[in-house]
């Protein structure tokens, strides 16, 4: 069965910060993995694909990388506009549906 | 439309009311899917469309839930006879092969 697991569930940093979100996952093939980033009473917002082992992908103060069974989100430098729940997401090969983690609740305080 | 709508934004109803979710996909998406968002967790699959034809339905979690797209654009997720655990948000999403998927700010459905 496919599964997404992401650590730790919430995160409080100060601002300047750096820090990581783990998203762990089994899938029987990967044909791409997904960040989400999801403000409160909003649905979740594209951030990044990945598709194979070895791939980075950056937007302003945000990383991604991907493994064979995770991926990180790195954060370097938060703000305090970069508080929200960050959700991974797995697409397995042959499907068309997303399948999500828990995701990470982060607060980046002033 | 820019991006996919959702409507109502919140809707509260009574144990054992009908109610009906509606989304507008964006203008030329293929594939629409539903998910369910308890408090505090990621969302969950319901079902997903391409045009009008429904795939995959293996989500819904009983018989109260039906979903349809009858014209391969606009999508209605249905709750027959709510109960409490069906409080959640409703989100909606389409997807093209070269933009992905966007989803809408989603329902939040509250059964009293």
């Amino acid at each position: 069965e496919d599964q997404v697991t992401q650590s730790p569930e919430a995160l409080r940093l100060q601002e300047g910060e750096s820090s990581s979100l783990n998203c762990s996952y089994t899938v029987s093939g990967l044909r791409g993995l997904f960040w989400y980033r999801q403000d409160p009473g909003k649905g979740p917002e594209f951030l990044f694909t990945l598709y194979s082992a070895g791939e980075e992908k950056e937007k302003e103060r945000l990383k991604a990388t991907l493994t064979k069974k995770e991926s990180f989100l790195h954060i370097t430098a938060p703000k305090p506009e970069d508080s929200a729940t960050y959700l991974c997401a797995v697409l397995p090969q042959g499907a068309q549906k997303l399948v999500f983690g828990q995701g990470t609740r982060l607060t980046i305080n002033p | 439309g820019a991006g996919v709508s959702q409507s109502p934004r919140y809707k509260v109803a009574k144990r054992g009311q009908d109610v009906a979710l509606r989304c507008d996909p964006i203008s030329g998406h293929v594939s629409l899917f539903w998910y369910q968002q308890a408090l505090g967790q990621g969302p969950e699959f319901l079902t997903y469309f391409q045009n009008e034809a429904q795939l995959d339905k293996s989500g819904l979690p009983s018989d109260r839930f039906f979903a349809e797209r009858p014209e391969g654009s606009v999508s209605t997720l249905k709750i027959q006879r709510t109960q409490q655990e069906d409080s959640a948000v409703y989100l909606c999403a389409s997807s093209s092969p070269n933009y992905g998927y966007t989803f809408g700010s989603g329902t939040r459905l509250t059964v009293v």
